[in-house]
């Protein structure tokens, strides 16, 4: 059965980046039927949605994010990253790595998050 | 972006009551609507996807419904394991992809 951990500091300093990495277990990443992605939620709040990773290397980033953010994989190391730069203390929230099933037969596919890590909290502070 | 909106925000059942939580979409999105349950400290969970479509393992009580701009989440009978907050999320058009703001069931 597919799992997803999250790992990485704690706390960053303001300015500085950010930097999770999510290791897959018990499955492939290397698969085109599922993408790889981050969501975040800040402290008593909703979920963002952050950024997602296809197989082909293809990454869409959450425009608000977008020019700080990258996301990359590593199959041979079975995990993928993100790195958020320039953090503030609005990046503070428990960041969680997921896999959606990508379905469908005409564009736009159909994406749903189907195995979620258990996130990882960071705390943006100096 | 696509804006979800969830209404209520919160509600308070009690078990065996039949709970219906809805979600607008600012523009159309067809059926590409996904609901999840979050229970406090954990990850979400899928519950529904294809606005209508049960997640393998999804107690049968759950349904989904809804095209265009317009859905809903229902419990038939609420059991004690259900009290927690449920998010709507659109893929339709993405990035980014979006969520509702959640709602929150608790105990009455």
């Amino acid at each position: 059965q597919l799992q997803l951990q999250e790992s990485g500091p704690g706390l960053v300093k303001p300015s500085e980046t950010l930097s999770l990495t999510c290791s897959v277990s018990g499955g492939s990443v290397s698969s085109k039927s599922y993408y790889w992605g981050w969501i975040r939620q800040p402290p008593g709040k909703g979920l963002e949605w952050i950024g997602s990773l296809f197989y082909s290397g293809t990454t869409y980033y959450n425009p608000s994010l977008e020019s700080r953010l990258s996301i990359s994989m590593d199959t041979s190391k079975h995990h993928f990253s993100l790195k958020l730069s320039s953090v503030t203390a609005a990046d503070t929230a428990v960041y969680y790595c997921a896999r959606a099933m990508i379905f469908g037969s005409l564009v736009p596919y159909y994406y749903a998050m189907d195995v979620w890590g258990q996130g990882t909290t960071v705390t943006v502070s100096s | 972006d696509i804006q979800m909106t969830q209404s209520p925000s919160s509600l308070s059942a009690s078990v065996g009551d039949r709970v219906t939580i809805t979600c607008r979409a600012s523009q159309s999105i067809s059926n590409y609507l996904n609901w999840y349950q979050q229970k406090p400290g954990k990850a979400p969970k899928l519950l529904i996807y294809a606005a209508s479509s049960l997640q393998s393992g999804v107690p049968s009580r759950f349904s989904g419904s809804g095209s265009g701009t317009d859905f809903t989440l229902t419990i038939s009978s609420l059991q004690p394991e259900d009290f927690a907050t449920y998010y709507c999320q659109q893929s339709y058009s993405t990035p980014p992809e979006t969520f509702g703001q959640g709602t929150k069931v608790d105990i009455k």
